[in-house]
């Protein structure tokens, strides 16, 4: 079955740039989408089809896919970033979700 | 305004069964790809079933043949029937929608509990 592997952790300063990994065999072939996820929320979709921000999601938010390895990019990272992220992709008609990374801001 | 709203959880003993309902609101669920996603306590994202436009379903294989999902056009409404529940069945089910089997998941639920215990 595919899998996709995350960074447990990733630490940003306030005001600069997180970088969250996505690593899957040949991912660059696939559709990545991008979740955030508060404590005691459901998730939220951050980035669509690998760069594709929905309304509503600041333009801080990027992302990126080629080769094996799927990248959301959070520009001047702010304490509100401060959540788990989760990339995830269809495969042959079932759904794969990262192990997902925490993000802190310090 | 759309919405998805689940019920249906709560304590079962290992080896009982529940339904999860998922509301819809603002959109026709059998239009759209509907999916169930849990989340074991302090545990990521699990897939666990989607049902397709078509009526085509599909199951994680941890829940293959114990959990069926299927809708219910006129209440316009999804469902997760869960047979044979154990213990690592226990989690946060979140019902979501998607538009197309490679889309992303853009409206989710708020989630319901499910505790299997003795």
């Amino acid at each position: 079955s595919y899998e996709l592997t995350q960074p447990l952790s990733v630490s940003v300063a306030l005001g600069q740039t997180a970088r969250i990994t996505c690593g899957g065999n040949n991912i660059g072939s696939k559709n990545v989408h991008w979740y955030q996820q508060k404590p005691g929320q459901a998730p939220v979709l951050v980035i669509y089809r690998d760069s594709n921000r929905p309304s509503g999601i600041p333009e801080r938010f990027s992302g990126s896919n080629s080769g094996n390895t799927a990248t959301l990019t959070i520009s001047r990272a702010q304490a509100g970033d401060e959540a788990d992220y989760y990339c995830q992709v269809w495969d042959s008609s079932t759904v794969v979700f990262g192990t997902g990374t925490k993000v802190t801001v310090l | 305004e759309v919405q998805l709203v689940e019920s249906g959880g709560g304590l079962i003993q290992p080896g009982g069964s529940l339904r999860l309902s998922c509301a819809a609101s603002g959109f026709t669920v059998s239009s759209n790809y509907m999916s169930w996603v849990r989340q074991a306590p302090g545990k990521g994202l699990e897939w666990v079933s989607v049902i397709y436009s078509g009526g085509s379903t599909y199951y994680a294989d941890s829940v293959k043949g114990r959990f069926t999902i299927s809708r219910d056009n006129s209440k316009n409404t999804l469902y997760l029937q869960m047979n044979s529940l154990r213990a690592e069945d226990t989690a946060v089910y979140y019902c979501a929608r998607c538009y197309d089997p490679d889309d992303a998941f853009d409206i989710w639920g708020q989630g319901t509990m499910v505790t299997v215990s003795s």
